[in-house]
């Protein structure tokens, strides 16, 4: 399997459930990103890894938790999430400056 | 900080004619520019990028794109539209030291008509 690949597709939680997004990288890349992509406005970048460590964290609430536990894998973990949080969450990869970004499918998330 | 701006958020083409999609960046330092298609239910695909060389970058699907720099503008052109360039189109500018912090334009949706 090559390129990003993201897990679920899609997903319907309810305010207080807690789940997570998964995400794997098959390019031997050495950053991945979390955005999030909604209606009516620009994609907006959550969280940055470098070897697996965090490098930005763009002001995003504390219920949304990002883990990276290798170069190949990231999480973001969802606990209390609201409405307004549905979005589609597009992880990506890169090598090296000046990248490009290589994005996976994404995860359609509805919170209800 | 740097941004860009694209103008247009829905452009319509005939089948056969010029695609043209505008971006005018905003970069206090030598900007790296890109243009990313996302397709119905996908994630973004990167049609061409610009970092220093040639101004006149070619891409993938027949696109290219050309730096002006007197210009601030990063314009994205197809001389031949064709019913799968229908998609939304986002250009994106970042700068040395930024950590993947491309920052992305609102988008242009595409429409192709026969």
């Amino acid at each position: 399997e090559t390129g990003v690949t993201q897990t679920p597709r899609h997903l319907v939680m309810g305010m207080t459930n807690k789940k997570s997004l998964k995400c794997e990288q098959h390019l031997g890349h050495n950053a991945m990103y979390w955005y999030k992509q909604s209606a009516k406005k620009p994609l907006e970048l959550m969280f940055v890894y470098s070897l697996e460590e965090r490098v930005e964290n763009n002001s995003v609430p504390s219920r949304f938790s990002p883990e990276c536990p290798n170069s190949s894998h990231l999480f973001l973990h969802l606990h209390t999430l609201q409405p307004e949080d549905s979005a589609l969450y597009l992880c990506a990869s890169s090598q090296e400056f000046p990248l490009p970004l290589h994005f996976g499918n994404g995860t359609r998330l509805t919170v209800t | 900080a740097q941004s860009v701006t694209q103008l247009g958020s829905h452009v319509s083409v005939s089948e056969g004619a010029l695609v043209l999609l505008r971006c005018n960046y905003s970069s206090s330092v030598p900007p790296y520019l890109f243009w990313y298609v996302q397709y119905p239910n996908q994630g973004l695909q990167l049609l061409l990028k610009y970092t220093t060389g040639a101004t006149l970058v070619k891409g993938i699907n027949g696109f290219e794109a050309e730096f002006k720099k007197s210009e601030t503008s990063f314009h994205l052109t197809k001389p031949s539209a064709h019913m799968s360039d229908a998609a939304e189109y986002f250009c994106a500018v970042t700068v040395t030291d930024s950590w993947g912090k491309l920052q992305f334009g609102a988008g242009t949706q595409v429409v192709v008509t026969p």
